[in-house]
């Protein structure tokens, strides 16, 4: 039972455009959502977060939204640039004493493209 | 710079033996790390809570006495591959909240841990 879903596999952009990564939740109990950027065989880098009492969160070129009545977050990074191109997972968690626990998507591999 | 540091990198070993990853938060105190393992091309999937003071609790599926987890300081959580076999290879990677549960602090990772085990 995946809880936390990133249907698209890849998504490939132009540099200097917009980058639109999505992911599903099913559990409503999550109370907290993170996204993270991952390269081969390091840690995931920790990029931003929002809470559910919000539906968007902003720092630089990173923009979380958050619809819950859709169960659905997204990732906005503009622009895009070369270095972005990695794999993203967002992940989810049921907050308060919980909070660690993280439930990760399958992830998303962004290449942005000169 | 990395707040969570992870040792070793990589390690190869042989069918049968053990194997310890440490994790260790930097300039902050972790009264909870969390441990995932990693499978190619899937995700991350919480392991194990490592409390320190305390035993470990684990995931459904995960055995305690293959993984045994140590929380030896408020800086330092142990994981032990006990009796390793090939089916364990995976990448290991532990978590830490930098400020505990308070504000949802960022959770921040290690760099990982490559098991291989011939």
């Amino acid at each position: 039972d995946q809880q936390v879903k990133q249907n698209s596999p890849s998504l490939s952009v132009q540099e200097g455009r917009i980058s639109i990564l999505n992911c599903d939740y099913t559990n409503s109990m999550f109370d907290y959502f993170l996204w993270y950027k991952k390269y081969p065989a390091e840690g995931p880098t920790f990029l931003i977060s929002i809470s559910s009492i919000k539906d968007k969160n902003e720092d630089g070129r990173f923009t979380v939204f958050l619809n819950k009545s859709a169960k659905h977050l997204s990732l906005h990074i503009v622009p895009s640039q070369p270095g972005d191109s990695a794999v993203y997972f967002c992940a989810a968690s049921p907050g308060g004493t919980s909070y660690g626990k993280l439930t990760f998507g399958q992830g998303t591999i962004l290449t942005v493209h000169p | 710079g990395a707040v969570v540091s992870q040792h070793p990198s990589r390690v190869i070993c042989k069918s049968g033996t053990s194997v310890k990853i440490e994790c260790r938060s930097l300039d902050f105190q972790a009264t909870t790390m969390f441990w995932y393992r990693q499978f190619p091309k899937q995700s991350l999937m919480l392991m194990a809570t490592s409390n320190e003071g305390s035993k470990a609790t684990y995931e459904q599926g995960v055995e305690k006495d293959k993984f045994l987890i140590n929380h030896a300081s408020l800086t330092l959580s142990t994981l032990t591959v006990t009796s390793a076999h090939p089916e364990d290879s995976s990448f290991y990677i532990c978590s830490a909240p930098t400020q505990g549960f308070i504000g949802n602090s960022p959770l921040h990772f290690g760099n990982g841990t490559r098991l291989t085990v011939t």
